[in-house]
């Protein structure tokens, strides 16, 4: 059974930083793409960035770029998430989702329970 | 960026119902487009990927349908179970860029 559990949220004063980690199992992690995708309070879905299997490609939102800095580790079978200069607009509920093939062009099949990141003073 | 709009925003149905979401791309993305199902308090599911593949477990009375820049998602008989908020997503983008709809909340009538 494929399990993916986040970690590493809460509340953060604007400007600081803070680290999100997802644990995966029940699947050979280092064969896909791994995602973050969040979702502020009553609203849709944004992705924020994605890493291929072996983090040869990666990509942000706009919104992020810059700012927050994707990465794995296929020997923890783990994804993080590393988000800096954090802004109030970034306070959501952070879900790590799996991609379906190695590439991170690919839909999403698997999705964790999600951590909130609330970012206020 | 692709842009996905979704409609309609919200829509109230009936147990028994078919239900149509409509999903348009500003760009055309080849059949790269899967849809999620939403759960209050609860992660996406996915339902469909590729426009019209079901994924596995994902009852028969969902389908997906489309081509180009415009994509439907039909539940040809709604169930209490599917009372949800359903997204919509382009995986075209290169370099990879995804984007959702806004979203759909079908609610009971």
């Amino acid at each position: 059974e494929v399990q993916l559990v986040e970690s590493g949220g809460g509340l953060v004063q604007p400007g600081r930083s803070l680290r999100l980690s997802c644990a995966a199992s029940g699947f050979t992690f280092d064969d896909y793409a791994m995602h973050w995708v969040r979702q502020a309070p009553g609203k849709g879905l944004e992705w924020v960035s994605g890493i291929s299997w072996n983090s040869g490609s990666i990509g942000y939102a706009d919104s992020v770029k810059g700012r927050f800095t994707i990465s794995r580790d296929n020997a923890k079978n783990s994804l993080y998430l590393q988000m800096n200069s954090l802004r109030a607009e970034d306070t959501a509920l952070y879900y790590c989702a799996k991609g379906s093939s190695p590439s991170p062009l690919e839909w999403f099949d698997y999705w964790g329970q999600g951590t909130l990141v609330t970012v206020s003073s | 960026d692709i842009q996905m709009t979704q409609s309609p925003s919200s829509l109230s149905a009936s147990v028994g119902d078919r239900v149509t979401i409509t999903c348009r791309a500003s760009q055309g993305i080849s059949n790269s487009l899967a849809w999620y199902q939403q759960k209050p308090g609860k992660a996406p599911k996915l339902l469909l990927y590729a426009a019209s593949r079901l994924e596995s477990g994902v009852p028969s009375r969902f389908s997906g349908s489309g081509s180009g820049t415009d994509y439907t998602l039909t539940i040809s008989s709604l169930q209490p179970e599917d009372f949800a908020t359903y997204y919509c997503q382009q995986y075209y983008s290169t370099p990879p860029m995804y984007t959702f709809g806004q979203g759909t909340k079908l609610e009971i009538k």
